[in-house]
């Protein structure tokens, strides 16, 4: 079957950095989503990764390696809004959309 | 701007009754979609569309149906509400013909059956 880890919750203080990490089982593979979603709202999009490597956006980076199904969404400078849940979703071989459960990022002071 | 619209922020149902739920996107995205989300699940696909009329079955489509008259509107519909039908709804909307395109988000329903 088709599946997606990501831990359920993390902390972090305000200031530092923090990793989230996704793996993902699919049937056939066309990149990966990471979204942030605040409490109540829908969720934004942050990257997407359809090759190898790291990409950089500011304070955010989404690093993928296909060879081992695995994902990383690094926060540098975390502030305070970035509480949120951040979700991960990888594109199966019929260009679907498999969404992990999300990880709930809470930024203490 | 991309803006994805629902035409409720909360809504209040009885088991049984007709729920329509509406979406309106404005930048003339060709595919739309309807999602469930449910504390401790992914987001979980109910039905999408890639063009007018047409619909596809997602991963969840029983109890639900579509409906796709107009190019930026697309309308999920519960037959009979049922209880296990309270959740949180979110419609999205992407463009262009990749299918990677990026999935715009409204801001969700969020259905209690009572």
């Amino acid at each position: 079957g088709q599946n997606i880890d990501q831990p359920t919750e993390m902390t972090a203080t305000e200031g530092a950095i923090v990793q989230i990490n996704c793996t993902y089982q699919t049937s056939g593979f066309n990149g990966l989503f990471w979204y942030q979603q605040h409490a109540g709202e829908a969720p934004t999009f942050l990257s997407y990764n359809v090759l190898d490597g790291l990409e950089e956006k500011g304070r955010f980076s989404s690093f993928l390696s296909r060879s081992k199904g695995y994902s990383y969404l690094l926060l540098k400078e975390l502030q305070m809004k970035d509480s949120a849940s951040y979700l991960c979703a990888a594109l199966d071989s019929n260009y679907q959309l498999i969404w992990g459960a999300g990880t709930k990022l809470i930024i203490k002071p | 701007d991309v803006k994805v619209t629902q035409s409720s922020r909360y809504l209040v149902k009885r088991t049984g009754e007709k729920v329509f739920l509406e979406c309106v996107q404005d930048m003339d995205h060709e595919n739309m979609f309807w999602y469930r989300q449910d504390p401790g699940l992914g987001l979980r696909l109910i039905y999408f569309s890639y063009d007018v009329k047409m619909k596809e079955k997602g991963d969840i489509p029983e109890g639900y149906s579509v409906s796709r008259e107009k190019k930026e509107r697309f309308s999920l519909i519960l037959e009979s509400a049922s209880t296990n039908q309270t959740s949180m709804y979110l419609c999205a909307s992407s463009g262009g013909t990749s299918v990677t395109d990026t999935q715009y988000f409204g801001p969700g329903t969020r259905l209690t059956v009572l």
